[in-house]
């Protein structure tokens, strides 16, 4: 059981926009930043959005971050089949001693 | 470039021990924290623990506390997890991170930022 609540599949057409919602609660999300990671199949995780809605240099700009409250958002535009992938999201957990705490992961299938 | 370079897949008994390594280039290494997630067979991501080479200050996820140990040795810019009796329940893909940590008024930033190939440990009798 993830601390961070993820939808276990998505999935669109290329050229389609879709989202992937992430729920959290007042220790985590609602008090720090939030990070999404792309995972391609047989690779390691690649950081996608940090801070909510920054991307590193390189991410294209079809990918962006929203947060609000105790939940977060990522979008994705302009659907590639590409885009295939597994997707996270993180956040510093305030908890305990503090900890990065993920989501369960959203499988994005580009139909 | 900043690069993280990890040891090579492991085949282990249960019960033996094993340290696993990251090598870290083309940055400070005691700069920054560095970590490590778990990833089991067609599993998500967990996050196990982090060091800072600087000073080797060291903190656990409590899933993993006296599980495994996360060490660093900055001479060689390289970061260790190890495990003193592994168990089958260790099997798992396991990635070292670079991790950007930074805190203000609006909170904590951490984010994994540069991540290793990652490192196959199979445990099996």
């Amino acid at each position: 059981q993830s601390v961070l609540t993820q939808p276990p599949s998505a999935s669109g057409t290329p050229g389609q926009r879709v989202t992937i919602s992430c729920s959290g609660s007042s220790s985590n999300i609602g008090s720090n930043t939030v990070n999404w990671y792309q995972q391609l199949p047989g690779t390691a995780p690649k950081l996608l959005i940090y801070s909510n809605n920054q991307r590193p240099s390189g991410v294209p700009d079809r990918f962006s971050g929203s947060k609000s409250g105790t939940s977060a958002s990522l979008a994705i535009s302009g659907l590639q089949s590409e885009d295939e992938a597994d997707y996270y999201c993180a956040a510093w957990d305030d908890s305990l001693n503090g900890d990065v705490v993920f989501g369960g992961g959203t499988k994005l299938t580009v139909l | 470039e900043v690069q993280l370079v990890q040891s090579g897949a492991e085949v282990k008994k249960p019960g033996e021990s094993l340290k696993i390594s990251c090598k870290g280039s083309g940055y400070s290494f005691t700069s920054y924290w560095i970590g490590w997630v778990r990833q089991m067979p067609g599993k998500g991501l967990e996050w196990m623990g982090i060091i800072y080479p600087g000073d080797s200050d060291t903190r656990y996820s409590p899933s993993f506390q006296g599980q495994v140990t996360i060490s660093a040795d900055k001479s060689i810019s390289t970061a260790y997890l190890q495990w003193s009796s592994l168990k089958a329940s260790d099997t798992a893909m396991y990635y070292c991170a670079r991790h950007y940590v930074a805190y203000d008024s609006s909170g904590y930033y951490c984010w994994l930022d540069y991540w290793g190939q990652g490192t196959l440990v199979t445990v099996s009798s």
